[in-house]
């Protein structure tokens, strides 16, 4: 179903140290995951991927890990940067459903110099 | 490539007054286009799912004929507010799904968004 929440959690991370954001998804037929980057007042951008027959893949700079079992998924940026700063959605489809994506709720990073 | 231009990119306008919002894909062709609802601080919601040359598809409680979509071409998908008022007032979203099978990737790219304020 969809997500909806009333406000967004935020994390707050210094200049160069890792983040991670996690993401808890409702569906267990779910089998295709994303996680998107959303800046002010724009369009949510494709980050990283993951497929469920795979449990981690890495990216420039990121890395998503999936674990079935509690339905939970993670972004992990390494070595933030001030760019970095926005709200990241995890999102989940099943293959059949054309395509169609259930966001979650969001998480705000914010990066402190 | 796989660029999905939405227009405009901000609307003010009086209550009552119906509202047009388009939604392009520039280099790709989508039969399928999606048009989402955001709230401050808050989530994207599927809105509905727009389906070249048929009816789009709408979610639950949401209002079809409120939120007129027409999706004519294989680059254009249109969302008109009608008769909107200030509970109207948010952030749309559209997406468009690429070709199956093509090498774009990604399950949908995403417009930049348009502000609709209703005065």
């Amino acid at each position: 179903g969809e997500s909806v929440g009333l406000h967004l959690p935020t994390l707050s991370v210094q200049e160069g140290d890792n983040s991670i954001i996690n993401c808890a998804y409702s569906n267990s037929a779910s089998d295709y995951f994303i996680w998107y980057k959303q800046e002010s007042g724009k369009g949510p951008q494709f980050i990283i991927d993951i497929r469920s027959n795979m449990d981690k893949r890495q990216g420039q700079r990121v890395t998503v890990l999936l674990n079935k079992t509690v339905k939970h998924l993670s972004l992990q940026i390494a070595a933030t940067q001030p760019g970095d700063s926005a709200v990241y959605f995890c999102a989940e489809t099943r293959t059949g459903t054309a395509s169609k994506l259930t966001f979650g709720t969001g998480t705000r990073l914010q990066v402190t110099l | 490539g796989a660029v999905v231009s939405q227009h405009p990119s901000r609307v003010i306008c009086k209550s009552g007054t119906s509202v047009k919002i388009e939604c392009r894909s520039l280099d790709f062709q989508a039969t399928t286009m999606f048009w989402y609802r955001q709230f401050p601080k808050q989530s994207l919601m599927l809105m509905a799912t727009s389906n070249e040359g048929s009816k789009a598809t709408y979610e639950q409680g949401v209002e079809k004929d409120k939120f007129l979509i027409n999706h004519a071409s294989l680059t254009l998908s249109t969302l008109t507010v009608t008769s909107a008022h200030p509970e109207d007032s948010s952030f749309y979203i559209c997406s468009a799904r690429p070709p199956r099978g093509g090498v774009l990737g990604q399950p949908q790219h995403f417009g930049d968004g348009t502000r609709l304020s209703i005065l």
